[in-house]
């Protein structure tokens, strides 16, 4: 059973460019949550997803958005790429329950020049 | 505002000693405490989830206590072993069926043989 799955692992953008990562949840899961984890810090929660809505959201600005597809899969993405925005981008699936225990991916190392 | 605080310092002790991290919250009253494992360059994977009404969760080798007046949990690895070499994050949530989960920024564990 294959657990979260990202793409790509590793990219390398530019200041100003777009950024799309994508993320397959774990089977049996619904909700998608995303985070951005910079370099000896904790993930850092953006937004999470459940039945293709937005459901609720951390203190980032809208440059990154997100959506999430029939099949629970998603996608984050960020525009005006800052070089602050390099950091390890998780993704994180789970079920709506009060504990809500995640499984993460391996994640999308992202590095802005 | 919601701080959660882990020893910011690595934590280094000897194969076969006992490792306890410690987890700090201000501003905050969990329902549920998580403890998490994050390798180099993977995600972070679930280990312990403890509720505000148990004083004490036990798996295999690993304890974990919630005080909720002292506003604090500990995570205490027995017989450590270099595979327990790795970032502990903590993750206390509060109750209601919500995604954010907010992390702290982990403590380093190394265990040397």
């Amino acid at each position: 059973d294959a657990g979260v799955t990202q793409s790509p692992t590793h990219l390398i953008k530019t200041r100003g460019q777009q950024v799309t990562l994508r993320c397959s949840p774990k089977s049996g899961h619904d909700t998608v949550s995303w985070y951005q984890q910079a370099l000896g810090q904790g993930p850092q929660f953006i937004f999470q997803y459940y039945e293709e809505e937005e459901r609720q959201r951390g203190n980032f600005p809208d440059r990154f958005s997100g959506h999430q597809f029939p099949n629970y899969s998603s996608e984050l993405n960020v525009n005006a790429l800052l070089l602050g925005d390099s950091a390890l981008y998780l993704c994180a699936s789970g079920t709506p329950s009060g504990a809500n225990v995640l499984t993460f991916g391996a994640g999308s190392r992202l590095t802005v020049l | 505002s919601q701080k959660i605080e882990q020893n910011s310092e690595a934590l280094n002790i000897q194969e076969g000693k006992t490792a306890t991290l410690t987890c700090n919250y201000t501003n905050y009253s969990p329902a549920y405490l998580q403890w998490y494992r994050q390798d180099p360059g993977r995600g972070p994977v679930f280990l312990l989830l403890i509720r505000e009404n148990e004083k004490e969760k036990r798996k295999e080798r690993l304890k974990v206590t919630f005080d909720t007046t002292l506003k604090q949990s500990l995570f205490h690895i027995t017989a450590s072993q270099p595979a327990d070499s790795a970032t502990y994050l903590c993750a206390p949530k509060g109750s209601g069926n919500t995604g954010k989960l907010i992390f702290g920024q982990g403590t380093t564990l190394q265990v040397k043989p």
